[in-house]
């Protein structure tokens, strides 16, 4: 079964709008960790924000928060006030358990934002 | 930049051949991951090692093997090819400790298979 879902292939954004990607993720572990990763089309992968599974509060790291819905499962990134750099696709990704072990990925959402 | 190095960025070579892809993890990083990442079958975790020794397995074929060096830096070998094996191979790094344990990926070494 799938362990990360992100249903939209891709979206477009007009330029200082909001954008939210979907994810939604199975485990039954009650220790898990929620990444999101940013893959410009250069190639590179981008850590861009952390939401762990005890975490009361929604994580948000500069323009990026996470919007963490723990009973339906869903780890949702926001992207506010959209720039053109934007423009990548972004993966969710989950880690099981409490310690440095592997991340399962989302197939990811391509995001193209226009001036 | 992430601090993860790979070399090289761009690999060519045929059906058959045999190749070793090299990974320097972030200073201080004991955990190096392998990815490979295809169209196909888009980011599949394929083996980690920490401080030299394999900790878990993913889908990596028996074509495939990794090892981790005493300098903590990592090189995945990838032998009898095929086309299927054209993807782009990331490798990324993590503290043992802390919270989040986020992983840094370097900018990964693009494999093409003819």
């Amino acid at each position: 079964a799938q362990k990360i879902t992100q249903t939209q292939p891709g979206m477009f954004v007009q330029e200082k709008e909001a954008v939210t990607l979907d994810c939604t993720y199975d485990t039954s572990d009650p220790s898990y960790g929620l990444f999101w990763y940013k893959q410009p089309s250069s190639g590179e992968m981008i850590f861009l924000i952390y939401q762990g599974s005890y975490d009361q509060q929604n994580a948000t790291e500069g323009r990026y928060s996470l919007n963490f819905q723990k009973a339906r499962k869903s780890a949702n990134l926001v992207i506010s006030a959209s720039q053109l750099g934007d423009s990548a696709m972004y993966f969710c990704a989950m880690r099981e358990g409490q310690g440095d072990y592997k991340l399962s990925f989302g197939a990811g959402t391509t995001v193209t934002v226009r001036a | 930049d992430s601090g993860v190095t790979q070399t090289p960025k761009h690999l060519i070579t045929a059906t058959g051949q045999r190749v070793t892809l090299r990974c320097s993890p972030r200073s201080g990083d004991l955990s190096v991951y392998w990815y490979q990442q295809s169209l196909d079958q888009g980011l599949q975790f394929l083996i980690q090692y920490y401080n030299g020794e394999e900790r878990a397995k993913g889908n990596i074929l028996e074509r495939f093997s990794a090892q981790q060096f005493p300098d903590l830096h990592s090189e995945l070998n990838l032998s009898s090819l095929e086309l299927g094996d054209s993807a782009l191979y990331f490798c990324a790094s993590s503290l043992r400790t802390g919270i989040t344990h986020e992983q840094y990926f370097g900018p990964g070494t693009r494999l093409t298979v003819t």
